[in-house]
């Protein structure tokens, strides 16, 4: 089935260590992006891409950094410099329609 | 004033009731307006897609736009546990290769049998 796999689906980390978010697509969409969601916050872009090699900043894109050096594939990876890592992350694609999103990754920094 | 309000939630309702949810927005560039689904510890799912203004309709959901106002609605009709969920609204003023979307920061809805 074509769709969006995000993992881990959870994640416990120490304050200070980088983490790595994996998004994987197979429906050949062009653009992906990544949201983070935290209660009552609703859900904020913080990269996206439109184009393999190539992605632009969100809204909250400090302390995060991606790449996309495939089609399928836009890791997201929270860096110690992320004041506060802890938060539902969620991955999107999109062709020429709707964003379709994946199942998310709960990140937990201890 | 941010760029997309949502109406505070929780809101609880009994089964079989109409449902009324509702997103002002102050961009007046933004033209695809779309309502997502999320249930507990899930991804969004896309309920509706609506461009420009006008009412669309899906089973016993429907979509209402009004530009003028700035003002969006969906509502759920006969509404079912299953309904119970985070819906959030989204809108973007493209629809091109600059296309992102502004959420709401959602409403809970529960139904109670």
């Amino acid at each position: 089935d074509g769709g969006i796999t995000q993992s881990p689906k959870y994640l416990f980390r120490k304050e200070g260590q980088n983490v790595t978010l994996s998004c994987e697509q197979n429906l050949n969409h062009d653009a992906m992006y990544w949201y983070r969601q935290d209660p009552g916050q609703g859900l904020r872009l913080i990269y996206y891409s439109q184009i393999v090699n190539d992605f632009q900043k969100g809204d909250i894109a400090e302390g995060y950094s991606v790449s996309r050096e495939k089609k399928e594939s836009f890791p997201l990876t929270v860096t110690s410099a992320q004041k506060n890592p802890t938060a539902f992350y969620l991955c999107a694609s999109r062709d020429t329609g709707e964003l379709f999103f994946g199942e998310g990754s709960r990140l937990t920094v201890l | 004033q941010k760029e997309v309000e949502q109406d505070p939630g929780p809101l609880s309702v009994p089964e079989g009731a109409i449902v009324s949810l509702n997103c002002t927005y102050s961009n007046s560039a933004f033209q695809y307006f779309m309502w997502y689904r999320q249930y507990s510890r899930k991804g969004p799912e896309l309920l509706m897609y609506t461009y420009s203004s006008g009412n669309k309709e899906d089973g016993r959901f429907t979509a209402q736009v009004d530009k003028s106002s700035k003002y969006i609605s969906l509502f759920i009709r006969d509404s079912q546990p299953s309904d119970s969920a985070t819906y959030l609204c989204a809108m973007s003023d493209s629809g091109g290769s600059n296309y992102k979307l502004t959420f709401g920061k959602g409403t809970l809805l529960t139904v109670n049998p």
